[in-house]
């Protein structure tokens, strides 16, 4: 079966810190692998997606098939990354399973 | 451009009352649709998808169903609300297709008492 698992509720960085959040996924397949995310007041959106190997607001993502993660970094954390973040996958499938999310705090 | 609208955004229920959670997608044909539940600690649980009309799949055996009257309408109902109903419920929508972006509405926010 399809599993995201998101290990940490909360992680709470300091502002100018690296931040990682986790994701790893058990699937035997080809996924295709997402963020979302949700800040404060405002609809869950997408962030990034593994296929488009692109950074959006210096975040970034690689997929580690060996590993079987997805982990979301970014070198230097700001204040208004605090949000809620949810890891997701999508296999051959029209179902999208979601992790239980991980809610990212960043201290000044 | 595409949108998506799910009303009411907030009900409170007795137990026992019928539910009816209305979702919409505008600029778009054929999409597919899906019913979330967001609980803390929980994360988003799959409850429904639909690829068409009339085509329903059911991820979470439980007191909820679903349906989808038009190609852009997706309906999420219960008979009899049970306490455990409670939570945040999210519609989303894509493309046609497997893979891709997922929109999600603005959500909507049942108590049931």
């Amino acid at each position: 079966a399809q599993r995201v698992t998101q290990p940490e509720k909360l992680l709470s960085v300091f502002k100018g810190a690296p931040v990682e959040l986790k994701c790893n996924y058990s699937y035997s397949g080809s996924p295709e692998l997402f963020w979302y995310v949700q800040y404060s007041r405002q609809r869950l959106q997408l962030l990034l997606r593994h296929i488009s190997r692109e950074s959006i607001k210096g975040f970034t993502a690689d997929l580690n098939k060996g590993e079987t993660s997805f982990h979301l970094k970014k070198p230097f954390a700001q204040e208004e990354d605090s949000a809620m973040y949810y890891c997701a996958l999508t296999s051959g499938t029209y179902k999208y399973i979601f992790g239980t999310g991980t809610r990212l705090k960043v201290l000044a | 451009s595409q949108t998506i609208h799910q009303w009411p955004a907030t009900l409170v229920q007795p137990v026992g009352s019928p539910l009816s959670l209305e979702c919409t997608v505008e600029g778009t044909s054929n999409p597919n649709l899906y019913w979330y539940r967001q609980a803390a600690g929980r994360g988003l649980q799959l409850l429904f998808y639909s690829v068409g009309i009339g085509q329903i799949s059911s991820e979470v055996p439980q007191n909820l169903s679903a349906s989808r009257p038009q190609d852009r309408q997706f309906i999420l109902s219960s008979k009899k609300l049970l306490l455990s109903d409670s939570g945040f419920y999210l519609c989303a929508w894509k493309s046609s297709g497997r893979g891709g972006e997922l929109f999600f509405g603005e959500g909507s926010r049942l108590t049931v008492l």
